[in-house]
């Protein structure tokens, strides 16, 4: 039973342009969600989070947008750029009052390749 | 400040065989966490160390998985015996404990990649 979903396994979008990278989940208690970014070889980096109590939050080029009553959130990029490329992960957790931390379920990933 | 490592980078195991992968967290950070993707899927969660104690073990797959943070630091993750089923890559990640405000931000390492034939 997979909680969060990324359905495109991959994305291709010119270099300037608008990337849009989504995200599906079925777990209601899930209450802050993540985006990753992974490159080859590499381990997946922290790019933007979201708490269930807000729906949108912007860093930079990056925005990311929360739908709760459709259990849907978004990643743009804008303007995209070739050093953009990269497996993009979406991520959720169930805090649950917790401080101490507590696990993250994945989506499958979404591969973004952004053209010169 | 030393990110999260981890050892082997990849290990090529037969059926049957150990593996023990180490994960040294990012220094001071009290949770460690241990992932796996396999085949491109998603990254799975296997279990949750606050200090040296279990918090989560949920994920862990079946008895043949044995993860140890002994003394709170470095941890391992012991595969015995392997299977096929058990290639993929096993990624370790560390955060603090919060007060406060949750930043859910978790840390990774660059992953073990394992291959078992």
């Amino acid at each position: 039973d997979q909680q969060v979903k990324q359905n495109s396994p991959s994305l291709s979008v010119q270099e300037g342009r608008i990337s849009i990278l989504n995200c599906d989940y079925t777990n209601s208690m899930f209450d802050y969600f993540l985006w990753y970014k992974k490159y080859p070889a590499e381990g997946p980096t922290f790019l933007i989070s979201i708490s269930s109590i807000k729906d949108k939050n912007e860093d930079g080029r990056f925005t990311v947008f929360l739908n709760k009553s459709a259990k849907h959130l978004s990643l743009h990029i804008v303007p995209s750029q070739p050093g953009d490329s990269a497996v993009y992960f979406c991520a959720a957790s169930a805090r649950r009052g917790e401080t101490s931390g507590s696990r993250l379920t994945f989506g499958e990933g979404t591969q973004l390749t952004v053209n010169p | 400040e030393a990110g999260v490592t981890q050892f082997p980078s990849h290990s090529v195991i037969e059926k049957g065989q150990t593996v023990t992968l180490r994960c040294d967290p990012i220094s001071g950070h009290d949770n460690l966490y241990w992932y796996r993707r396999v085949m491109g899927k998603e990254i799975k969660f296997l279990l949750h160390f606050v200090k040296e104690s279990k918090q989560d073990e949920s994920g862990m797959p079946n008895n043949r998985f044995l993860a140890e943070r002994t003394g709170g630091t470095y941890s391992t993750l012991k595969v015995q015996p392997a299977e096929l089923e058990d290639s993929g890559v096993y990624f370790c990640a560390s955060s603090h404990l919060t007060s406060g405000r949750y930043t859910g931000e978790l840390f990774f390492g660059e992953g073990s990649r394992l291959t078992v034939l």
